[in-house]
């Protein structure tokens, strides 16, 4: 089945304690992105890839990395967490940059204390 | 940038009804696509649709690019169609990035 796969599906953590959000896509997309909800802000994006090794930011990056090793992975990457990084995350991906639909991941909610 | 705008913000149904969604946009757009984020936060994808019209069951939707507006439509609506929808559009510059209007919230009611 196609689709798009993220873990941990919940987490909560205390800030500053490092974690990894992993983004996984089984449809040879070349074209991945991260993307943050929060009410009354709606989705930003956060960083985007066009392809291995090519990423950029996005509207949001500040307090994020990503990398782009693998085609099929794109993680996501909050070295120090902090309370204003409690979000609903999503990840998404499309067959490469441009008019393509883009498919999203189940969602990641995340709560920094 | 471009400018997403949605209506109504929210929407009560019986079951049984039919209703309009309507998503404006303010230049011209590569890609629309209309989402339903259930309950449960997952975002659901309903059509890609940067112009045209498609059909899905109960639902279908319409991109009138060049008026830069699109509908979609949802005919005899169940419970289980309750949740937020989102028009999101990619424009024409380098990055794919998806802008997202804030959503409309539909409530059926038994």
């Amino acid at each position: 089945e196609a689709q798009v796969t993220q873990n941990p599906r919940y987490l909560i953590t205390v800030t500053g304690k490092k974690l990894t959000v992993t983004c996984s896509q089984n449809m040879n997309h070349e074209y991945m992105s991260w993307y943050r909800q929060d009410p009354g802000l709606g989705l930003r994006q956060i960083y985007y890839s066009m392809n291995v090794e090519v990423t950029d930011k996005g509207d949001v990056p500040e307090g994020y990395k990503v990398s782009r090793k693998e085609k099929r992975n794109f993680p996501l990457i909050l070295e120090s967490p902090s309370p204003n990084q409690t979000s609903l995350y999503f990840c998404a991906s499309s067959l490469a940059r441009g008019a393509y639909e883009q498919y999203f991941g189940p969602g990641t909610r995340l709560t920094v204390t | 940038g471009i400018q997403v705008e949605q209506s109504p913000p929210d929407l009560i149904l019986q079951e049984g009804a039919n209703s309009t969604l309507r998503c404006n946009f303010s230049d011209s757009v590569n890609n629309l696509q209309w989402f339903h984020q259930n309950p449960w936060g997952q975002l659901i994808n309903l059509f890609y649709i940067p112009s045209g019209t498609k059909q899905n069951g109960r639902l279908s939707a319409t991109t009138v690019a060049t008026e830069r507006y699109s509908l979609l439509y949802i005919s005899s609506s169940q419970t289980t169609d309750s949740g937020v929808y989102f028009c999101a559009v990619q424009d024409t510059g380098a990055n794919s990035k998806l802008t997202f209007g804030k959503g409309i919230t539909l409530s059926v009611r038994p």
